[in-house]
């Protein structure tokens, strides 16, 4: 049983640019987080996306904007990059219909701007 | 400022000694989650507490929800190096669909 996959690993992108980031949900998981968390920090709630939409949303710009497709994948995208967006990406999936949401997230999408 | 303050925020010890961490907040939570997380991974679910002062103990670490549903904390007896890591907290709190962090202690268990 594939746990959550995330690609790529590692990314190298110049200010400016735009990064699309994907995911791959825990097989039965249709929940799907992202969450990015900066060097020796916690990871910062981006947003969640249910049923192909966007249900909960953290205090991050609309640079910022995401997907979910019908299989439950999901992608991460972030435009006019800023070195300040260097961090380690991460996607977490859930478990439907739980009464308290457990995630369990992919190894991150290491993203460097330069 | 954080939801969900952690300390202390890095914590050095030897193999054998006990430790506790904690994990404060001025929120009522519904559920209150731990987490691990080593370098270049993902954090891994250690435990979740739901209900006001609950314990649960997984082999020798013991995790504490305060009765307010506010706190949490975590013990260590009888450290080890496979201990080390990066320990997270994380709530949910009522009507809300995402889990938010603290900034995790970083704990180092010495041989």
């Amino acid at each position: 049983d594939a746990g959550v996959t995330q690609s790529p690993t590692h990314l190298i992108k110049t200010r400016g640019q735009q990064v699309t980031l994907r995911c791959s949900p825990k097989s039965g998981h249709d929940t799907v987080s992202w969450y990015q968390q900066a060097l020796g920090q916690g990871p910062q709630f981006i947003f969640q996306y249910y049923e192909e939409e966007e249900r909960q949303r953290g205090n991050f710009p609309d640079r910022f904007s995401g997907h979910q497709f019908p299989n439950y994948s999901s992608e991460l995208n972030v435009n006019a990059l800023l070195l300040g967006d260097s961090a380690l990406y991460l996607c977490a999936s859930s478990f439907p219909g739980a009464r308290f949401e457990e995630l369990f997230f992919g190894s991150g999408t290491q993203l460097s701007v330069l | 400022t954080q939801l969900l303050e952690q300390s202390p925020q890095f914590l050095s010890i030897q193999e054998g000694e006990n430790l506790t961490v904690y994990c404060n907040s001025s929120s009522v939570f519904s559920s209150l989650q731990w987490y691990r997380q080593e370098p270049g991974e993902g954090p891994v679910l250690l435990v979740t507490v739901v209900t006001g002062g609950e314990v649960k103990k997984l082999k020798r670490l013991t995790f504490q929800f305060g009765d307010a549903r506010k706190d949490s904390s975590l013990h260590i007896t009888a450290a080890q190096p496979g201990d080390t890591g990066l320990y997270l907290c994380a709530g949910a709190e009522y009507n809300n669909n995402d889990m938010r962090f603290g900034a995790g202690t970083r704990l180092t268990v010495k041989p």
